[in-house]
């Protein structure tokens, strides 16, 4: 398996703009994360998703956020409108399960930037 | 107060120390505890995992437990440049969504 996907790997958008990020998770995980890193943050959970439903999204930061999950296969995650304190990576990862010591795999992020 | 601490570093250290790296948490319920090691624009991948207390080894690498003190610690001995990465602890109660520390930034240096 290739691994979790996400596109774009970079992103450079002006203060304003709709952002779109994708995923696709691993084949056969019933579990896809959202997660934002920043220096100051770290890690933090956006969302999650269990055969594509939405399950906990307390993590969102506003309603400027969003995220689909259309199918077992893609997700995105869409920032409208963006503010330059989005700026961050944004990782996508996923699991077979959320019992405790299930292993997420993360995808290789998005950088992102609002200037 | 954060869940979960983690001192950001950096930590520099020679090539062939013990490297030693922390987390302390404030959530009894914890049960599971993991490590996950993240190079440089690249996303986070397991490195350990432990249930409950206790130590557990895996090659040059040790993750240790101590539920009493809710803190848990990851040794790295013989560290070589390799191992220059962020250690990202992270933890749960069982099933639910992992927390993870900020990052403790390691450089192993020649």
């Amino acid at each position: 398996d290739a691994g979790v996907i996400q596109s774009p790997r970079h992103e450079v958008t002006e203060m304003g703009q709709e952002v779109t990020l994708r995923c696709k998770p691993i084949s056969g995980h019933d579990y896809l994360f959202w997660y934002r890193q920043t220096m100051m943050r770290g890690l933090e959970l956006l969302i999650y998703f269990n055969n594509n439903v939405p399950i906990d999204d307390s993590g969102m930061p506003e309603d400027r956020f969003s995220a689909k999950m259309p199918n077992a296969s893609f997700s995105t995650l869409k920032i409208q409108p963006s503010e330059p304190r989005d700026s961050a990576v944004y990782f996508c990862a996923s699991s077979l399960g959320l019992a405790g010591g299930e292993t997420q795999y993360f995808g290789p992020g998005t950088r992102l930037l609002v200037l | 107060q954060k869940e979960v601490e983690q001192d950001p570093g950096p930590l520099s250290v020679p090539e062939g120390a013990i490297v030693s790296l922390n987390c302390t948490y404030s959530n009894s319920a914890f049960q599971y505890f993991m490590w996950y090691r993240q190079y440089s624009r690249k996303g986070p991948e397991l490195l350990m995992y432990t249930y409950s207390s206790g130590n557990k080894e895996d090659g040059r690498f040790t993750a240790q437990v101590d539920k009493s003190s809710k803190y848990i610690s990851l040794f790295i001995r013989d560290s070589q440049p390799s191992d220059s990465a962020t250690y990202l602890c992270a933890m749960s109660p069982n099933t639910d969504k992992l927390i993870f520390g900020t990052g403790t930034r390691l450089q192993v240096f020649p």
